[in-house]
């Protein structure tokens, strides 16, 4: 089983700053594609597809959130936190079974 | 634009099954392209992904779930369904259906909490 990694666990910023997550997988997760996506969740909802392919923005996601790396090494940027912003975001594996996510990073308002 | 809503009882004895159904709406289960499955969130914590099956019965499994799961698709309600027997305290969690691509997941259903509990 492929484990992810996230750090830090809380990331305390204003509006307006940048974040830069990690996400760190047990082993390669890269093939044709690197195999890696992000997710965010907002309190009391489900999570929502942000990243695919490691630096791919889904459908109507904004052009602050990127998402770079590859093999075990993967980061999500958001260049300009907006209030909406504020939640948790993991990260998931398709490189190997069973999928996988990682615990998780906190970005709260600071 | 599809939408996911899962339903079931939220209490559940130990040692008992949970069941719970997802209604597919906005769209047809009946996709090639698609397989649909369930992850679920302990209350506070991470996401683990259950299993996933397609409409042509095409199915994949947590192996650390898989002897207790059981997912199955019915096309003429446009549902899809989860079984998890023999459960325990630990099988606490909101259950999430999703519509997978086979191995990305969107969209998700709004999630539905199941205790188990005597």
């Amino acid at each position: 089983e492929i484990v992810l990694t996230q750090s830090p666990g809380t990331l305390s910023l204003s509006p307006g700053e940048r974040a830069t997550l990690s996400c760190r997988a047990s082993q390669s997760v890269s093939g044709n594609y690197n195999y890696l996506a992000w997710y965010q969740q907002k309190p009391g909802q489900a999570p929502r597809l942000l990243i695919y392919r490691a630096s791919s923005r889904a459908n109507g996601i904004p052009d602050r959130f990127s998402g770079s790396g590859s093999g075990t090494d993967f980061t999500l940027s958001i260049t300009r936190l907006e209030p909406e912003d504020f939640a948790v975001y993991y990260c998931q594996q398709y490189g190997g079974s069973p999928l996988t996510f990682g615990g998780g990073t906190k970005v709260e308002i600071k | 634009q599809l939408q996911l809503r899962e339903s079931g009882p939220g209490l559940v004895k130990p040692s008992e099954t949970l069941s719970l159904t997802c209604t597919v709406s906005g769209g047809s289960i009946r996709s090639s392209s698609y397989y649909w499955g369930w992850i679920r969130q302990p209350p506070g914590k991470g996401l683990e992904w259950i299993g996933s099956m397609s409409y042509s019965g095409s199915s994949y499994y947590n192996p650390s779930l898989k002897s207790r799961v059981a997912i199955s698709v019915d096309t003429s309600k446009n549902q899809f369904s989860l079984k998890l027997n023999s459960v325990t305290a630990a099988d606490t969690a909101i259950y999430y259906c999703v519509m997978a691509t086979p191995s990305l997941f969107d969209p998700w259903g709004q999630g539905t909490l199941v205790t188990v509990s005597s």
